[in-house]
C-alpha cells in the first residue's frame, strides 16, 4: 500500500488560501488520492480526489504532480469551519480505506 | 447531515457486557463499512459489506461481529466488551463495492466500557 506523509499541523488565515501538502512517493499507477476531513470527532467529510489529473468542485482544488508522487489539497478561501483534521489517502483497488494522522488544520481570524 | 443515521448516538456499559450498533446508509448505497476510532488508535477500518454479504475485513477483533440485512441496514455487535474497545464507531456507505466510491459517514456511536 502507498504510504503518505503529511505534516501535522497548519495555520492558515481566514480568507486566505490553505495549501495542504501530501507526499505519496510510493504511489503506484492505478490508485487515486483522495482527501477527508474530520471536524472535532464529527463523521469523517469526503473532499475531492483524483488519480492524475488536477481536479476542483465546490470545496477545494487538488493538484497532483506529474510524476504523481506528491499533492496539494487547496481550499481557496479558509473560514473558521475549516478548522479541522485533514486526511490525504491513497487507494489502491479493492482495500481499505486507511487513515493516517492527517494535518490539523487550524484557522484564526 | 451526510444521509447515514447510527443510533444509538452514546453508549455506556460495563465490561463483559455486549452490545449492538445499527447504521443505516444513504438511500441506494449498497455498501456499508464500520470504522473505530480511539485516541491511541486514530481511525480504523473494521468491516466491510456489500448488499448483505462480507467484502473485506480489517481490523476487527473476533470479538466483534457485523452483518447486513435486506434492507441494507447494519448492525455490530460488540461482544465481552473492554475497556479498551471505548471508542467511537463510525459507519459510512457508498453505492458500489469498488473503493473508488466516496464514502459517506454517520455521526458516529460514543461507546464508552465502565
Amino acid at each position: 500500500d502507498a504510504k503518505t506523509t503529511q505534516p501535522p499541523s497548519m495555520d492558515c488565515a481566514e480568507g486566505r488560501a490553505a495549501n495542504l501538502p501530501c507526499n505519496h512517493s510510493t504511489i503506484s499507477g492505478n490508485e487515486y488520492v483522495y482527501w477527508y476531513r474530520q471536524i472535532h470527532s464529527q463523521g469523517p467529510q469526503y473532499i475531492i480526489h483524483g488519480l492524475k489529473n488536477n481536479e476542483t468542485n465546490e470545496m477545494a482544488s487538488l493538484i497532483i504532480t506529474e510524476d504523481r508522487k506528491s499533492s496539494t489539497l487547496i481550499l481557496p478561501h479558509a473560514t473558521l469551519r475549516d478548522t479541522a483534521v485533514y486526511y490525504c489517502i491513497v487507494r489502491p483497488p479493492g482495500t481499505a480505506l486507511i487513515f493516517g494522522k492527517g494535518t490539523t488544520l487550524s484557522v484564526s481570524s | 447531515d451526510s444521509g447515514v443515521t447510527q443510533t444509538p448516538k452514546h453508549l455506556i456499559t460495563a465490561t463483559g457486557q455486549r452490545v449492538t450498533l445499527r447504521c443505516s446508509p444513504r438511500s441506494g448505497d449498497l455498501s456499508v463499512y464500520w470504522y473505530q476510532q480511539s485516541l491511541d488508535q486514530g481511525l480504523q477500518f473494521l468491516i466491510q459489506y456489500y448488499n448483505g454479504e462480507e467484502r473485506a475485513k480489517g481490523n476487527i477483533l473476533e470479538r466483534f461481529s457485523a452483518q447486513q440485512f435486506p434492507d441494507l441496514h447494519s448492525e455490530l455487535n460488540l461482544s465481552s466488551l473492554e475497556l479498551g474497545d471505548s471508542a467511537l464507531y463510525f459507519c459510512a456507505s457508498s453505492v458500489g463495492a469498488d473503493y473508488y466510491n466516496e464514502q459517506f459517514f454517520g455521526p458516529g456511536t460514543r461507546l464508552t466500557v465502565l
